[in-house]
């Protein structure tokens, strides 16, 4: 059965600070990998997704991830961060066939102090 | 205008009612989701309709109940609600079932059962 883990609850980062969320995964196979962003009262957003490729991925909103199929991680970066990146993150995995079964990880709720 | 809207987006009932969550998107997808999401975070797909046919349905309690009157409508109704129910639920389109597409998802509907 495939898993995700997100190590980090809650993560507080300085305005203009960088930002790493970490997410690991547990799978047969390499899976497809999300990552995804809930602001408050939102839904989800996607901002990326790694099929196969190049292992850094850019994503929406100045976010970037990098799969390392060694460690079996989908970290998730943003050089500088922005009060609106203020929200809850969802890491996420799913079988590379035709079934769009997503599995989340339990998320990292990221405060940005001024 | 909104892609994925749900209705309603807060639900208060008493344990033993029943209840609908209706979700329509207007992207012209023919893929529609519902995910529940529980206190502590997780986020678990429940159904999984394409173009009206049930798909996937994650051992689901036979008191819930998806019904896709056409590609554009996927409503949840959930009988004898009971307070293990009370979760925010989400309901999430996209084209096709492959995994190499996007989700896109509702504001979510925050049910709780007393």
């Amino acid at each position: 059965a495939q898993s995700v883990t997100q190590p980090d609850i809650h993560i507080t980062v300085s305005e203009g600070a960088s930002l790493e969320l970490r997410c690991n995964y547990s799978y047969g196979a390499t899976p497809y990998l999300f990552w995804y962003v809930q602001s408050p009262g939102q839904g989800l957003q996607l901002l990326l997704k790694y099929f196969s490729g190049d292992t850094l991925v850019q994503g929406i909103k100045g976010f970037e991830a990098e799969f390392k199929r060694s460690q079996s991680s989908f970290n998730l970066r943003k050089p500088s961060v922005h009060w609106s990146d203020a929200a809850e993150y969802f890491c996420a995995v799913g079988p590379p066939t035709n079934d769009y079964k997503l599995s989340f990880g339990a998320g990292t709720t990221v405060t940005v102090r001024a | 205008d909104t892609a994925v809207s749900q209705t309603p987006k807060y639900l208060v009932t008493q344990m033993g009612n029943d209840k609908s969550i209706k979700c329509e998107q207007n992207l012209g997808h023919d893929t529609m989701y519902w995910y529940k999401q529980d206190s502590k975070k997780f986020l678990k797909i429940m159904f999984s309709y394409n173009n009206k046919e049930l798909i996937i349905n994650e051992t689901v309690p036979n008191r819930f109940s998806p019904k896709s009157p056409d590609k554009a409508h996927l409503n949840l109704h959930i009988n004898s609600l009971e307070l293990g129910d009370s979760a925010v639920y989400f309901c999430a389109s996209s084209r096709g079932t492959g995994m190499n597409t996007e989700a896109f998802f509702g504001q979510g509907t925050r049910l709780t059962v007393v």
